[in-house]
């Protein structure tokens, strides 16, 4: 069955550094994925999309890669500031119109 | 910007009660979504609609049934609330055409049933 797999150990780490998060993906191929923010109480943003051709999407300072070999994607914000800190949910886009979405990683950015 | 309401951000419902949770967007989009999240599980896609009168089961049907009988409108109904239905709930809208496929979300009803 597909599966998505994110860190499910929150993600802490220093202002100014960077947070790399990780989405893992088995037994599909999907055409595209995208990554939603989630601040507690509230309903995920979309962000970044980015597609199974595209090997790096940027949006100031995010930056998604996509890996279609390795199954995976790697979601970095560079010069991290504490209202980054949120809960980050990858959703590969298989077939159908459904979306899946990752159980999420929360993300603590300190001073 | 798209807006997705929905109708109650808390609900305390009882056991064996029926509950509606009514989700409205302001978009005229064609498909609307129905997700539960539970720590550890994510979200979860209920039953979605991609036109009017049309549904589509997701992932975890059972206990639930919808309705679409407007563009605008897609309700969520539990017919016979239990308590392993405590959960939040999210409504979702996404047109059929867009660059992105980008999911709009509502606030969220968290539902607690006793």
């Amino acid at each position: 069955s597909q599966k998505i797999e994110q860190n499910s150990e929150a993600l802490n780490i220093q202002e100014g550094k960077t947070a790399t998060l990780t989405c893992n993906y088995t037994n599909y191929s999907p055409a595209y994925l995208q990554w939603y923010r989630q601040d507690p109480g509230r309903g995920p943003v979309f962000l970044l999309l980015i597609r199974e051709n595209e090997k790096e999407k940027r949006k100031e300072r995010l930056k998604v890669t996509f890996d279609t070999t390795l199954k995976q994607s790697l979601f970095h914000i560079t010069a991290s500031q504490p209202a980054d800190s949120a809960t980050y949910l990858c959703a590969p886009r298989g077939g159908g119109n459904k979306l899946t979405f990752g159980t999420g990683t929360q993300l603590k950015v300190e001073l | 910007d798209v807006k997705v309401t929905q109708s109650s951000r808390y609900l305390v419902k009882r056991t064996g009660e029926k509950v509606f949770l009514e989700c409205v967007q302001d978009m005229d989009h064609e498909n609307m979504f129905w997700y539960r999240q539970d720590p550890g599980l994510g979200l979860r896609l209920i039953y979605f609609s991609y036109d009017v009168k049309m549904k589509e089961k997701g992932d975890i049907p059972e206990g639930y049934s919808v309705s679409r009988e407007k563009k605008e409108r897609f309700s969520l109904i539990l017919e016979s609330a239990s308590t392993n239905q405590t959960s939040m709930y999210l409504c979702a809208s996404r047109p059929n055409r867009g660059r992105s496929g980008e999911l709009f979300f509502g606030e969220g009803s968290r539902l607690t049933v006793l």
